[in-house]
């Protein structure tokens, strides 16, 4: 299948301070890269559908000045996650769907980043 | 909404052992089906779908069929591995609309003895 990368796969940041993470579709365009946030012992829920040369699309409860997305190629797209805090610290994991997605379309998934504020 | 229930774990087995991870949905309609497992240390991997009432979903041994009169979509393997240790995760797209957005049950952790 298709390879999605995710970077970097830890962090650990300081309380105040912003974190970039980025996804990438390795070997295929993504126009659509969705971004999701794993509590532990939970389901990962989708944060916001990034969506390539336009504004992306955030799920209700999800601060958009706080989780900014940018999804500036075919290839790439980031979230920074702005003066982090601790109840930021989870896991984020991004995926990507070909070009011409429907629902039976598959979606690539990254390794996810662990991130920790302290 | 939409939802997805499944097993909570740890689940332990044997080598050899059979193994079920019950899963249930709530959607309106018919949505479509997925199990997704996690190795450690890499990302979601697609396992099986299902994409209308009836269809049975199969990869790598692993099965499991679309139930709309009960709502489920419980995962099956005759003989597990070692290899097999990992997270397994149900999800479902719901009928209709034209995003793909995958809604999650919480994961099931299985551990493989040998």
């Amino acid at each position: 299948g298709a390879v999605v990368s995710q970077h970097p796969s830890r962090v650990i940041c300081k309380s105040g301070t912003s974190v970039k993470i980025e996804c990438r579709s390795l070997d295929f365009q993504a126009t659509t890269m969705f971004w999701y946030r794993q509590f532990p012992k939970q389901s990962l829920m989708l944060m916001a559908t990034s969506n390539e040369g336009s504004k992306a699309t955030y799920e209700q409860g999800v601060e958009k000045d706080k989780f900014l997305i940018n999804h500036a190629s075919l290839t790439l797209s980031t979230l920074t996650v702005t003066s982090a805090h601790p109840e930021d610290s989870s896991f984020y994991i991004c995926s990507a769907s070909q070009a011409g997605y429907g629902r039976d379309t598959e979606a690539f998934f990254g390794q996810g980043t662990r991130l920790t504020v302290v | 909404g939409n939802s997805v229930t499944q097993m909570e774990g740890p689940v332990t087995l044997s080598e050899e052992a059979f193994l079920t991870i019950n899963c249930t949905y709530t959607a309106t309609g018919y949505p479509s089906l997925f199990w997704y497992v996690q190795y450690p240390g890499e990302g979601l991997q697609l396992l099986l779908k299902a994409t209308k009432a009836d269809d049975k979903g199969s990869n790598k041994g692993f099965e499991a069929t679309y139930r709309k009169e009960t709502t489920s979509f419980h995962l099956e393997k005759g003989s597990v591995q070692v290899s097999d240790s990992a997270v397994y995760f149900c999800a479902l797209i719901p009928s209709g609309g034209s995003n793909y957005k995958l809604t999650f049950g919480k994961g099931t952790l299985l551990t493989v003895n040998p």
